[in-house]
């Protein structure tokens, strides 16, 4: 069962314009999200992230935008950049059985920031 | 500040071979991570570790074998690979904190098993 879900494998968007990338969880015990960023060829990289007790983190361009009650997080990107083109994971830590400090993935978003 | 390092960042190898995909981190970071990377799958968690000595299974840990004897160093070993372990192969590191400290990933290495 998949705890983290990224339904949209694929987004496209232009230069300047806003990225929404979106991210819906089932587990109700994750305390903390992250959103990491990832080119080809290399690992991924810590973008922005959040704690449950918050609503909305912002960190330049990047803001990550938290419904509890909907299990749902959005990841801003605003204006969008060429350079922003990666696959962005979102993730999710806590749960039970003693995963408080382990990771559950999404499957990833590839974003596309067209010049 | 070398950070996190994987190798090798490629291998080829036949099934039924053992291989050893080695991390290393120079933080001396407490927490350390292996993920395998497949498509329609995101990253999977294979093993991790609290600390030297302290090892734990993942959510996909059949067919591997973790040890951590240092801090810096946590390899992974695939004791007789099969094709369904081809894969990309992240390793991450984290420190401990008040807050919650976010994982650091190597840049993986691709392994395919014919």
């Amino acid at each position: 069962d998949q705890q983290v879900k990224q339904n949209s494998p694929s987004l496209s968007v232009q230069e300047g314009r806003i990225s929404i990338l979106n991210c819906d969880y089932t587990n109700s015990m994750f305390d903390y999200f992250l959103w990491y960023k990832k080119y080809p060829a290399e690992g991924p990289t810590f973008l922005i992230s959040i704690s449950s007790i918050k609503d909305k983190n912002e960190d330049g361009r990047f803001t990550v935008f938290l419904n509890k009650s909907a299990k749902h997080l959005s990841l801003h990107i605003v204006p969008s950049q060429p350079g922003d083109s990666a696959v962005y994971f979102c993730a999710a830590k806590g749960g039970s059985g003693g995963s408080n400090y382990k990771l559950t993935f999404g499957k990833g978003t590839l974003l596309t920031v067209n010049p | 500040d070398a950070g996190i390092t994987q190798s090798p960042r490629y291998k080829i190898t036949e099934t039924g071979r053992q291989v050893t995909l080695m991390c290393h981190q120079t933080w001396s970071h407490s927490y350390m991570f292996w993920y395998r990377q497949d498509l329609g799958h995101g990253l999977r968690l294979i093993y991790y570790s609290a600390a030297a000595d302290i090892t734990d299974k993942g959510e996909v840990p059949d067919g591997y074998v973790v040890s951590r004897s240092k801090t810096e160093n946590f390899p992974l070993t695939l004791e007789s690979a099969t094709r369904s372990q081809t894969s990309v192969y992240f390793c991450a590191s984290r420190r401990t904190g008040l807050d919650y400290q976010p994982q650091h990933f190597g840049d993986g290495t691709r392994l395919s098993i014919l």
